[in-house]
């Protein structure tokens, strides 16, 4: 089985910092990696696709990048919207998906 | 506009089953891979099952396989998933959502299923 890590667990930002939220893989997912935005109550949000790809509507403040079992996601100017958890997602086969634990962004 | 409107959840005791229904408009529904993902009280995202467009190959996460059944009806546009055996474990908001390549593009607002006595 495919396990996914993230780091870290939590992390304190201030509006207009730069964050960067590590998620790794087990083993190699050929670059199968999605990330999701969630807040409470509501159901979570696709931001990154394939790596690198920003789903539509996405703002570009949100970027990914990364290979093999290392990934990045990074906000480069947070917004107080941003505030929310993040999972990674690997999708490397249809008979196993796996997510992340999760990165609780909160306000400093 | 996409929507999934997740239904069928519930209290049921331990042991017992529920069947959660899902019924998707706004895309071609038998183009796609479907799933259910749940998030237990406090918790993080846990992927539950997958079915093919055809419905021909289902995947479950070993925590369910073989009390959880996953099915759709392309014909009236919704995914289904049997539950049996139920267990606190359980316990959980169901989301049912449509991949795009494996990805979750849409999600539904999820489902309340309790398993208590």
């Amino acid at each position: 089985d495919i396990q996914m890590t993230q780091s870290p667990s939590t992390l304190s930002a201030s509006v207009g910092d730069r964050v960067t939220i590590t998620c790794r893989a087990s083993q190699n997912i050929n670059n199968w990696l999605a990330w999701y935005q969630q807040k409470p109550g509501r159901a979570p949000k696709l931001l990154i696709y394939k790596t690198s790809s920003l789903q539509s509507g996405v703002p570009s403040r949100f970027s990914g990048s990364g290979s093999g079992t290392e990934f990045t996601l990074t906000i480069s100017c947070l917004q107080p919207d941003d505030f929310a958890t993040y999972y990674c997602q690997q999708y490397n086969s249809y008979s196993l998906f796996t997510f992340g634990p999760g990165t609780k962004v909160d306000i400093k | 506009e996409v929507q999934l409107v997740e239904s069928g959840g519930g209290l049921a005791q331990p042991g017992g089953s529920l069947r959660l229904s899902c019924e998707a408009s706004g895309f071609t529904f038998s183009d796609y891979w479907m799933s259910w993902v749940r998030q237990a009280p406090g918790k993080g995202l846990e992927w539950v099952a997958n079915i093919k467009p055809d419905g021909s190959d289902k995947f479950y996460v070993d925590s369910v396989r073989g009390r959880f059944t996953i099915s759709r009806d392309n014909a009236k546009n919704s995914l289904y998933l049997q539950m049996n055996y139920l267990g606190a474990d359980d316990t959980a908001v169901y989301f049912c959502a449509k991949a795009k390549l494996g990805d979750f593009d849409y999600w539904g607002q999820g489902t309340q299923v309790t398993v208590s006595s």
